[in-house]
């Protein structure tokens, strides 16, 4: 069955970056778009980009571009997104999520990985 | 970047009643080429992650009861849930995925009268 399993929650000081990371299996790993999207506490949902593991193309929502970064570890499926110069504003829950093939939704989700920024 | 506004942004509805959930976007998501709309409609339960409920406005993912529904074109929508269900309690996105940055509505939170 399909699995999008990320890393652990984090707790970082304002400045800092995180780095997540998503491990598919369950299907074809380079098949698949790999998007992230967050949620701020008590808050709606939030496109950030999106990754190509054929070719390890990418795409960036302006707000995010230049301060987030996607790669892939393909030995392991997994999709990683680093998220730099953390603000206050960046405490979320972070989400992988498998693009349906269908024009960008997201029938797969990850369990979420709860970042906390705070000095 | 489109803009997604959901109305209302909290409905109560009784077992077995029916819930309509409203969505309109500020550009049009019909992609003419291929005459589908890309509309996604999503459920999030507290805790949990997003489940895709309805993608191309109107076509059920699979899996998902036949009393979530889909309709609209353009750049108005509507995801109705015909005999509401205990479980069906959650909160409803909409998310339109015909450009980028994909964007999603507020938030419709559906509770239980």
């Amino acid at each position: 069955q399909v699995q999008l399993v990320q890393s652990g929650a984090e707790v970082k000081k304002p400045g800092a970056s995180v780095k997540i990371s998503c491990k598919a299996s369950g299907y074809t790993f380079n098949n698949y778009y790999i998007h992230w999207v967050r949620q701020a506490p008590g808050q709606g949902l939030e496109w950030m980009g999106r990754f190509n593991p054929t070719g390890d193309s990418t795409r960036y929502a302006q707000k995010f571009q230049g301060r987030a970064t996607m790669t892939r570890d393909t030995s392991t499926s997994t999709v990683n997104m680093e998220l730099s110069s953390l603000t206050s504003g960046d405490t979320a829950v972070y989400y992988c999520a498998r693009d349906r093939g269908t024009g960008a939704v997201f029938d797969y989700w990850g369990q979420g990985v709860l970042v906390t920024v705070s000095s | 970047d489109i803009v997604m506004t959901q109305s209302p942004d909290s409905l109560a509805v009784s077992l077995g009643e029916r819930a309509t959930i409203n969505c309109k976007s500020s550009q049009n998501v019909l992609y003419s080429s291929d005459n589908r709309n890309y509309l996604g409609w999503y459920q999030q339960k507290p805790g949990q992650p997003p489940k895709l409920l309805i993608y191309w406005a109107s076509t059920r993912e699979s899996g998902v009861p036949d009393r979530f529904s889909g309709s609209g074109s353009g750049t108005d929508f509507t995801l109705t849930i015909s005999s509401l269900q205990a479980e069906d309690v959650a909160i409803y996105y909409c998310q339109q995925s015909y450009s980028s940055p994909s964007t999603f509505g507020q938030g419709t939170k559906l509770e239980i009268k």
